[in-house]
């Protein structure tokens, strides 16, 4: 069956420090793979989204770079967290347009 | 101003009752998708939508997308308090690769 996996669940980070937030995918193949940020009371703000290895679309200019070292794992990295890093962020996949979209449970960052 | 509106804000309704979440877009909608959210969680897809006129349920939860396809409504009978969370709609507006996202309703049961 398809899964995603998304890792840490929550995370609290120092001003200044690195950051890695990884996905996994399970299941299929090729996927779509999106990283994306909630804030509180608002939409999800696409970050960066992958449509294969290597190849990375920021949507956003912003502290956060992205990779796709595998078919199925999405890295969501920072090398100094700003303090507006704080927030909710999602990996999502899928496969084509107007299929359904699968999302990871989440992390939780707080930059202290 | 977003390109996907979403309303309301927040809903509280009695359980029991129903409701009516509404998506808007200013744009055509080339497919309009509704997912639920609890605090903290992922998202859990509930329903895509594609075609003008479409209806779809499953449970209690009806969406619908209009006929000029630019609205989409997800409306719950009998509310009961495992439908309290947060519904998002999300739509292909032609993009090749991203949906856009309204910024959610918040649903709260009162017993």
């Amino acid at each position: 069956s398809q899964t995603i996996h998304q890792w840490p669940a929550t995370l609290v980070q120092p001003v200044g420090s690195p950051l890695s937030l990884e996905c996994t995918v399970e299941g299929t193949s090729n996927p779509n793979l999106y990283w994306y940020r909630q804030a509180a009371g608002r939409g999800l703000q696409l970050l960066f989204y992958s449509v294969g290895i290597g190849q990375i679309s920021s949507e956003v200019p912003q502290n956060l770079s992205a990779s796709r070292p595998q078919d199925r794992q999405f890295i969501l990295s920072s090398k100094k967290l700003l303090l507006s890093d704080s927030g909710f962020y999602l990996c999502a996949w899928m496969l084509l347009m107007n299929t359904e979209a699968f999302f990871g449970q989440g992390t939780r960052l707080t930059v202290v | 101003s977003q390109e996907l509106e979403q309303s309301p804000q927040s809903l509280i309704v009695q359980e029991g009752k129903n409701l009516t979440i509404n998506c808007t877009s200013s744009k055509t909608l080339y497919g309009l998708y509704w997912y639920k959210q609890k605090y903290g969680e992922g998202l859990i897809f509930l329903m895509m939508l594609q075609k003008g006129g479409e209806e779809k349920s499953h449970e209690k939860i009806t969406a619908k997308l209009d006929e000029k396809k630019q609205q989409s409504s997800l409306h719950i009978t009998a509310s009961q308090p495992s439908h309290a969370g947060t519904y998002l709609c999300g739509a292909d507006m032609g993009s090749n690769y991203q949906l856009i996202w309204g910024a959610g309703t918040k649903l709260i049961i009162k017993p």
